[in-house]
């Protein structure tokens, strides 16, 4: 079956950096997707993995490991605006969503 | 960058009447478009898989006669619920991927309450 497991909720200081987990095991794997979603709102795309290692794309970073079925965001230099559910998302012949994690961010 | 017009964003309907949601790609051609839904605090359920031209597949549990697909151009698909009961009252959101792009872009989404 399929199963994507990220934590419910975690909370982050302002300007500090964090680190939201994700693990997956599905039946096919074509790449790995973390969107962030307002509340109210539609997801919009963070980044895209499918190879093993970390992509950089400003303050977010994304890394994958297919062996261990594992992938991590990591948001630094955390701002309020960050404040967000995060979307684990893993592709095969469709997407397939993680439950999301909803971070918040204290000043 | 792609965008996904979807509409309405949000629509109050009696029980037992029907509703029909509208997702266009603005500046791309979608040949396969994804219908989600997404309860309150839960993440997004894919509900069915919408093909230019031919049948839409459904995920398991989700009723096709109760949730009409349609994907009749290469621009346009819809999303029509028949016979709404306040239990289908949720976010639905559309999304396609755009060619030579790695992320799937997202309509606005649709707020129905069913009264």
């Amino acid at each position: 079956g399929q199963n994507i497991d990220q934590p419910t909720e975690m909370t982050a200081t302002e300007g500090a950096i964090v680190q939201i987990n994700c693990t997956y095991q599905t039946s096919g794997f074509n790449g790995l997707f973390w969107y962030q979603q307002h509340a109210g709102e539609a997801p919009t795309f963070l980044s895209y993995n499918v190879l093993d290692g970390l992509e950089e794309k400003g303050r977010f970073s994304s890394f994958l490991s297919r062996s261990k079925g594992y992938s991590y965001l990591l948001l630094k230099e955390l701002q309020m605006k960050d404040s967000a559910s995060y979307l684990c998302a893993v592709r095969d012949d469709k997407i397939i969503f993680g439950k999301g994690t909803r971070l918040h961010i204290l000043p | 960058g792609a965008v996904v017009s979807q509409h309405p964003s949000r629509v109050i309907c009696k029980s037992g009447t029907s509703v029909k949601i509208e997702c266009r790609s603005l500046d791309f051609q979608a040949t396969t478009m994804f219908w989600y839904r997404q309860f309150p605090k839960q993440s997004l359920m894919l509900m069915a898989t919408s093909n230019e031209g031919s049948k839409a597949t459904y995920e398991q549990g989700v009723e096709k006669d109760k949730f009409l697909i349609n994907h009749a151009s290469l621009t346009l698909s819809t999303l029509t619920v028949t016979s709404a009961h306040p239990e289908d009252s949720s976010f639905y959101i559309c999304s396609a991927k755009p060619g030579g792009s790695y992320g799937y872009t997202f309509g606005s989404g649709t707020r129905l309450t069913v009264v």
